[in-house]
């Protein structure tokens, strides 16, 4: 079956601009996860779902990172006024249930310059 | 602050031997998770370790986890090439919350 799939593959935009991420998960996955990582670390957690709900966002950097799954299955990371720090792979996954293998997808290289 | 640490950072070795990888973390935790990325490529699940005294392998890859130590190991058995490649832990504490908290990575080269 399909893989976890994302949206676009690379995004360039510049300094202050609005940028939308997208994850299609594994069909019937419940949990999905935001990652961000920079080049040469490990993935930094951002938030996580739990069927529409966040149920753990303490890793958003700052309130211009805000994340949805409004149906449970497809969800959109927003990211407002980018800066050049927020360069970075973001990386998402999905498992069937929480504690589960999680499955990564290939992830979107966001380049703000 | 959970910290996950993971030792060595760099690894060259060569084929046909054997190395471990550390994984060591502050908290208390029973759930750790490794992951391999390959260059300019997305993770890949490798091992669940859920209890302690969990062992699981894979082909030439062993992971074990000792939750009283705080402390999880990835065993290289005599290293082939194709298994150059970064490793990560990941961590999961007691808190209530399913959030992952990744270690550093350890790049590992296999030189044939």
């Amino acid at each position: 079956g399909a893989g976890v799939s994302q949206t676009p593959s690379n995004k360039v935009t510049e300094k202050g601009k609005y940028v939308e991420l997208r994850c299609d998960p594994i069909s019937g996955h419940t949990a999905l996860y935001w990652y961000r990582q920079s080049l040469g670390q490990g993935p930094e957690f951002l938030i996580y779902f739990q069927g529409t709900g966040a149920a753990d966002d303490s890793g958003l950097p700052n309130d211009r990172f805000f994340a949805v799954r409004p149906e449970g299955s497809v969800s959109t990371l927003k990211i407002q006024r980018t800066e050049r720090g927020d360069s970075a792979v973001y990386l998402c996954a999905s498992s069937l249930m929480l504690q589960e293998t999680q499955y990564f997808g290939p992830g979107t290289r966001l380049l703000v310059l | 602050e959970l910290k996950v640490e993971q030792n060595p950072l760099f690894l060259s070795m060569q084929e046909g031997k054997n190395y471990t990888i550390y994984c060591n973390y502050s908290t208390t935790s029973d759930r750790l998770y490794w992951y391999r990325q390959d260059p300019g490529k997305s993770l890949e699940s490798l091992f669940v370790l859920l209890s302690n005294g969990a062992v699981k392998q894979e082909g030439r890859l062993m992971a074990s986890l000792d939750t009283k130590a705080r402390l999880s190991t990835l065993h290289i058995t005599a290293a082939v090439h194709d298994l150059s490649a970064t490793y990560f832990c990941a961590v999961v504490p007691y808190s209530g919350t399913y959030k992952y908290i990744f270690g550093t990575g350890t790049r590992l080269k296999v030189l044939a």
